[in-house]
This record gives C-alpha cells, sequence and structure tokens, in this order.
C-alpha cells in the first residue's frame, strides 16, 4: 500500500518569497515520485518525477525537489515565487518495480502568492 | 497532437439519470485512468485500462463503468447519477513501457447532479 500526505492544504507567500510546499509518502517498495501542477480549471501537467538516480531533480519552472528516502519527503521547492506560480500543487507516488503501478495523490496543497 | 481530450467541459445531471463522460488520446499509449478529483480529497482512481480489453477497478468504481474497445478511448459510463458523483473526472494517459513514464490529463468535465 501507498500514501501520500501534503502539509498544509494551503500556503500564502509574498512574491519573491521562498516556496516550500511538503510531501511525505509511504510505500512498501521504492517509489516513484511526482509533482503536478493543475492552474485554474485546467487538467494537471507535470512539473517534475523522481524514479531513481540522483536524488535533487529540476523540474519546469524553477521548481525542484529532492527525494530523502531517509525521511520519506519529497518537498517542492522554488527560491523567488512568481504571481504566475499561483496555483494547486500535487504530489503523488506510484510503486516502483513494477509496470503498471496505480498513482496515489495528496490532497494538494494551493499556493496563493501576494504581489 | 491533441493529447488527452474529453468531453463534455461541463454537465448538469438530474438524479437517476445516465451519460458517458468521452476520453480519447492521440499518443497511442497503453495504459488509460479515469479520475475524480473533489476539494480537500485529491484525485482518487476509478477505474483503468492497461490495453484494449482489459480494464480494472480503482479506489472509488461504485457507480461506474467502463469499457476498451480501442486503445484511443475510454469512455466513462454513469449508470444512475447520484448527487455524491458531483465531481470533476479527469482522464489520465501513459506509456505502458514503465512505472516512471509521465501521465498526461486531459481539461476534465465539471459534473453537476441535481
Amino acid at each position: 500500500a501507498q500514501s501520500v500526505t501534503q502539509l498544509g492544504s494551503h500556503v500564502s507567500v509574498s512574491e519573491g518569497a521562498l516556496v516550500l510546499l511538503r510531501c511525505n509518502y509511504s510505500s512498501s517498495v521504492p517509489p516513484y515520485l511526482f509533482w503536478y501542477v493543475q492552474y485554474p480549471n485546467q487538467g494537471l501537467q507535470l512539473l517534475l518525477k523522481y524514479t531513481t538516480g540522483a536524488t535533487l531533480v529540476k523540474g519546469i519552472n524553477g521548481f525542484e525537489a529532492e527525494f530523502k528516502k531517509s525521511e520519506t519527503s519529497f518537498h517542492l521547492t522554488k527560491p523567488s515565487a512568481h504571481m504566475s506560480d499561483a496555483a494547486e500543487y500535487f504530489c503523488a507516488v506510484r510503486a516502483g518495480g513494477t509496470s503498471y503501478g496505480k498513482l496515489t495523490f495528496g490532497q494538494g496543497t494551493i499556493l496563493t502568492v501576494h504581489p | 497532437n491533441a493529447g488527452v481530450t474529453q468531453t463534455p467541459k461541463f454537465q448538469v445531471l438530474k438524479t437517476g439519470q445516465s451519460m458517458t463522460l468521452q476520453c480519447a488520446q492521440d499518443m497511442n499509449h497503453e495504459y488509460m485512468s479515469w479520475y475524480r478529483q473533489d476539494p480537500g480529497m485529491g484525485l482518487r482512481l476509478i477505474h483503468y485500462s492497461v490495453g484494449a480489453g482489459i480494464t480494472d477497478q480503482g479506489e472509488v468504481p461504485n457507480g461506474y463503468n467502463v469499457s476498451r474497445s480501442t486503445t484511443e478511448d475510454f469512455p466513462l459510463r454513469l449508470l444512475s447519477a447520484a448527487p455524491s458523483q458531483t465531481s470533476v473526472y479527469f482522464c489520465a494517459s501513459r506509456k505502458g513501457t514503465g512505472g516512471d513514464t509521465e501521465a498526461f490529463f486531459g481539461q476534465g468535465t465539471r459534473l453537476t447532479v441535481v
């Protein structure tokens, strides 16, 4: 079984400030981890993913995430927030080692960026 | 490429009515899935398919049917709509070559059952 917990359903930052969205997972096997972004009235778009190898993963729009196995975490960061980053962000986990693995999503975190 | 296309974008149903949500992809992806999105609950898997003719239940399958007669299409049927099925529905597809492949999502169907 696998699960994802996103800490904080709403995060508010000022433009130019650090963005930190927290994600903790549980998985009985080495996981694949994903961050998706959803802009209003749109579908989900992949920001970045961790599969194997380097634990610091860089994604689109200046976001990055670090896989920490000892902490079972995959937190999303961006050094300087932009107004266009306002959206809902979802962390997701899929069990590794299988061809078809179900993607399990966290509850989502709504990011608000203030001028 | 159109990617994943869902129709309709919006729908209002009366309790007890049936309808089909359409999903089509033009990327020749083996895997397709249906999710529902409810506030504070993330996305939950309804049904999925690993190829034409093969479907299976996800986390919340009750009240929904699916079939996969072609690689491209994966319709979701609501048999007798209930207010609890008011939600936003997303279809997704991905290549079946490994667990790390990216899922591509449609724009969603916003369904209201009154």
